[in-house]
């Protein structure tokens, strides 16, 4: 059983285009992100939701809106795809926000190619 | 701002050789700090963590990491390198009040060779 899963694992699309990544946790965390890992391999955070509120919002563009149905699925859409949109974005899961030595548990990422 | 250095982007080791990779942290406030890894085309996999129960940190596959707060550092060891430790390795930190919020270094890259 996969802890924690992405969808798609590749995405190619062109300029301009919407698109969203899916992500789902079968750990029953209660806690999950979104990470962006660009070309040099640097990780950053992006956002954080505990139980489906937003808790944690860096500076991402407003093209970037997350989605928390509930507190096992945390999807990522993108509107208006730029060239420097291409990444590797992963999800991870935590059991809780409150405990920052709490584990983060990360999908296999889903690789972004903005043509 | 907290902020983990990693010193040396790319490491080149001998298998059977001891492994050193580095990481310095920034902290006015005691840290949580984690060593991640990341083999080729996948995600990434907790190696271990110091949550300052014990500054000695014994971890999966044979690592492990000394906390050192007079030297704010967190190196992660491995006494005989093997091929299959052949990876990207990440040093993260994290503090209370945070959100749990995961700051990470730059990256190691290991390779180990014949």
């Amino acid at each position: 059983d996969t802890a924690v899963s992405q969808t798609p694992k590749y995405l190619v699309t062109q300029m301009g285009n919407d698109k969203s990544i899916k992500c789902e946790q079968n750990l029953g965390h209660d806690t999950m992100y979104w990470y962006k890992q660009d070309s040099k391999k640097f990780l950053k955070i992006m956002f954080s939701y505990n139980n489906k509120e937003l808790i944690i919002n860096e500076t991402v563009p407003n093209r970037f809106s997350p989605k928390s149905p509930d507190k096992a699925h945390l999807n990522l859409h993108i509107n208006s795809l730029e060239l420097g949109d291409s990444a590797v974005y992963f999800c991870a899961s935590s059991a809780d926000v409150s405990g920052p030595y709490n584990e983060q548990f990360f999908g296999p990422g889903t690789r972004l190619t903005v043509l | 701002a907290q902020s983990v250095t990693q010193l040396g982007s790319h490491v080149s080791v001998s298998e059977g050789a001891l492994v050193l990779l580095r990481c310095n942290y920034s902290s006015s406030v005691p840290p949580y700090l984690f060593w991640y890894v990341q083999y080729p085309n996948q995600g990434l996999q907790l190696l271990l963590k110091y949550t300052s129960a014990a500054t000695l940190v014994k971890g999966i596959n044979g690592f492990e990491a000394e906390f050192k707060k007079s030297e704010t550092s967190f190196h992660l060891t491995k006494p005989s390198a093997h091929m299959s430790d052949a990876a990207e390795y990440f040093c993260a930190v994290t503090y209370t009040g945070t959100a749990s919020k995961l700051t990470f270094g730059t990256g190691t890259r290991l390779q180990v060779t014949l």
